[in-house]
């Protein structure tokens, strides 16, 4: 059964930054590509980064590009999302969710319960 | 990128059904068969309901189908049910392999 855990939320203030991480277990998290998703409070759902399974393919929504980092470590089947000159706007829950696929068009088969981000002075 | 359009919010009955539309351009859900759309109930976490514009996983319940046309796909939840209230959002792969949600649209039960 695939279990998705997001860690490393909470409050922080504006220009800092972070580090989220996502456990992964219950399946072969090395074949999947892996995505974040954020949700502001109130509001809808955001893309907003994927890697492929290997790491060899990163791509970022333009609201995080220059600001965010997605990276994996396979060997310990985590997923992060390292976010850097944090904003108020950026204050959200964050889920991990994974691919069908390991690469290429797919869609969000899988999704963690979130971690909340507060940005905050 | 820029959301997809989705009607705030659509309402039925129990025992209607309802559609729910999600409006690209040809650079997103008009030029792929890559739309998925996910439910979401108030503090949890979304859930895949159909994927690959008419796919639905096999714990769904087949009252939920969708469809497309052009640079609109469609969600129609048949024999609308009480459980069935929630946010549902559309989901797509893009051009420059980015991808985009809808805005979302929330499904009232009369």
């Amino acid at each position: 059964q695939v279990h998705l855990v997001e860690s490393g939320g909470g409050v922080v203030q504006p220009g800092r930054s972070l580090r989220l991480s996502c456990t992964a277990s219950g399946f072969t998290f090395s074949n999947f590509a892996m995505h974040w998703v954020r949700q502001a409070p109130g509001k809808g759902l955001e893309w907003v980064a994927l890697i492929s399974y290997d790491g060899g393919e990163k791509f970022y929504a333009d609201s995080v590009k220059g600001r965010s980092t997605i990276s994996r470590d396979n060997s310990d089947s985590t997923l992060y999302l390292q976010m850097r000159s944090l904003r108020r706007e950026d204050t959200a829950v964050y889920y991990c969710a994974t691919s069908f696929y390991s690469t290429g068009p797919d869609y969000l088969d899988h999704w963690g319960p979130g971690t909340l981000v507060t940005v905050s002075s | 990128q820029f959301a997809l359009t989705q009607p705030a919010s659509v309402s039925g009955s129990p025992g209607q059904s309802i559609t729910i539309s999600c409006t690209g351009t040809s650079s997103d859900v008009g030029g792929y068969d890559y739309v998925s759309w996910y439910q979401q109930h108030p503090g949890k976490a979304p859930k895949l309901i159909i994927y690959e514009v008419i796919h639905r996983p096999s714990a769904v319940s087949n009252r939920f189908s969708g469809s497309k046309s052009g640079n609109t796909a469609s969600l129609t939840i048949s024999e609308l049910q009480a459980e069935d209230e929630a946010e549902y959002y559309c989901f797509s792969y893009t051009t420059s392999s980015a991808r985009v949600f809808g805005g979302g649209t929330k499904v009232t039960v009369l």
